[in-house]
């Protein structure tokens, strides 16, 4: 149980283009979602946190204009890179948190974006 | 705000021995959780043991353990008979204990374990 899938692994676009990655928790209802993203050998760096049905809170120094995340649902969460650029190639990862384990969050797989 | 620190960048064992990856946190706050992690090359973040801060008995999974030193704000974690698919980043992560489920993960900045055949 406690499976989350991410849509798609991997994506190329061109630079001006909008990219959107799907999250979806399989197996269980997340209230909360978090958009993580991650540059080769380096940690995790947390873009936003988005409860289901409310705006999403983006953390300093994250263009919320840019990075716009929809969590219209208990069980899916998007992320849409507007505008992208070469700068925005990196590795995004999302985890959803169960409601009721409020203690554990569970990672999707990760999706590889790539502008060209 | 909360820190967290692993001052190790790099480690490797020998197949089937011990190894000890430490961490160290900075919090003002009682209750929180620690957490391990582990990305192996497929970049699946993995849970790897969780610490409650009021809990004074040290987390135990299998092969891996943590020593939680409340006082001193470290939190290692033993890998006991290190075995090849334990390679991966381990990063050590802190979130403020809550009842509103929004509270973050603070990570550290990992460290690269390399098992020796």
């Amino acid at each position: 149980g406690a499976v989350v899938s991410q849509h798609p692994s991997r994506v190329i676009c061109k630079s001006g283009t909008s990219v959107k990655i799907e999250c979806r928790s399989l197996d269980f209802q997340a209230t909360t979602m978090f958009w993580y993203r991650q540059f080769p050998k380096k940690s995790l760096m947390l873009m936003a946190t988005s409860n289901e049905g409310s705006k999403a809170t983006y953390e300093q120094g994250v263009e919320k204009d840019k990075f716009l995340i929809n969590h219209a649902s208990l069980t899916l969460s998007t992320l849409t890179v507007t505008s992208a650029h070469p700068e925005d190639s990196s590795f995004y990862i999302c985890s959803a948190r169960d409601r009721h384990l409020q203690y554990e969050q569970f990672f999707g797989p990760g999706t590889r974006l790539t502008v060209l | 705000a909360q820190t967290v620190t692993q001052s190790q960048p790099e480690m490797s064992v020998q197949e089937a021995e011990t190894v000890t990856l430490s961490c160290t946190y900075d919090t003002s706050e009682s209750d929180y959780y620690l957490f391990w992690y582990k990305q192996p090359p497929s970049r699946q973040m993995i849970l790897v043991i969780r610490q409650e801060a009021y809990k004074q008995q040290n987390a135990t999974e299998n092969r891996f353990s943590v020593n939680f030193q409340k006082a001193a704000k470290s939190f290692s974690l033993k890998i006991s008979d290190s075995q090849l698919g334990d390679a991966a980043m381990y990063f050590c992560a802190y979130r403020r204990g809550s009842n509103f489920g929004n509270e973050k993960l603070t990570f550290g900045t990992g460290t690269r374990l390399t098992i020796i055949p």
